[in-house]
């Protein structure tokens, strides 16, 4: 099992360009959540999702964009990079909602954005 | 004020020390995560607590629902435990900003 992956790993993109960050997981697991990471702070969700179809805001939802077309794949989405945007962006993968079950986390995708 | 603090922010240790890393909480949880992610930036689930005690190896972990706090402690510390250690509450996981370990050998 390759467990949860994400594309690309590195990507520099210009103000008001767009991307889509690609999280696969081979786990078979409802749950996916995209997070961001920035110094000296902790993990932020992003955007979350509880299954197939269904795609629901975090606590740092604005400028983003996601879906959720199929089970094993959860998709983020910039429009209008903006340099605020850049981060070490982290997919994650579990079973059980949220905080009930361990959550599996890709290997992240840095984000710069000029 | 963060809803999850971690202490130190920054702890360097000799090989073979006891090492303890805090985390308090302020808000309700229903169980307490701790992660750990190496410099490569991969993150790795450790344990997941809602009372008691839990073990794995070298690595224990403890929480105190009463008095919202968590720890971690490492025995017999090795320098490949060099990561940031990463505390996370949840119902909806709040992580903690992390704690930095370098274990000098």
């Amino acid at each position: 099992n390759a467990g949860v992956t994400q594309t690309p790993k590195f990507r520099v993109l210009k103000t008001g360009q767009s991307m889509t960050l690609l999280c696969a997981q081979d786990m078979n697991h409802e749950y996916m959540y995209w997070y961001r990471q920035d110094p000296g702070m902790g993990l932020r969700l992003i955007h979350y999702s509880v299954g197939e179809g269904t795609t629901a805001k975090g606590e740092v939802p604005d400028g983003y964009n996601v879906s959720r077309l199929k089970k094993q794949n959860f998709l983020l989405g910039l429009e209008s990079a903006a340099p605020s945007q850049t981060s070490v962006y982290f997919c994650a993968s579990g079973p059980l909602a949220g905080g009930r079950n361990t959550q599996y986390f890709g290997p992240g995708t840095r984000l710069t954005v000029l | 004020k963060n809803e999850v603090e971690q202490s130190p922010q920054n702890l360097t240790a000799q090989e073979g020390e006891f090492i303890t890393i805090n985390c308090s909480y302020s808000v309700g949880i229903s169980a307490l995560h701790w992660l750990q992610q190496h410099p490569g930036g991969g993150i790795v689930s450790l344990f997941m607590l809602s009372s008691g005690k839990k073990k794995h190896g070298r690595l224990i972990a403890t929480i105190n629902i009463q008095e919202k706090h968590s720890s971690l402690h490492i025995t017999a510390s090795h320098p490949r435990d060099s990561a940031v250690y990463i505390c996370a509450g949840s119902n909806k996981l709040v992580f903690g900003a992390g704690t930095i370990l370098r274990v000098k050998s």
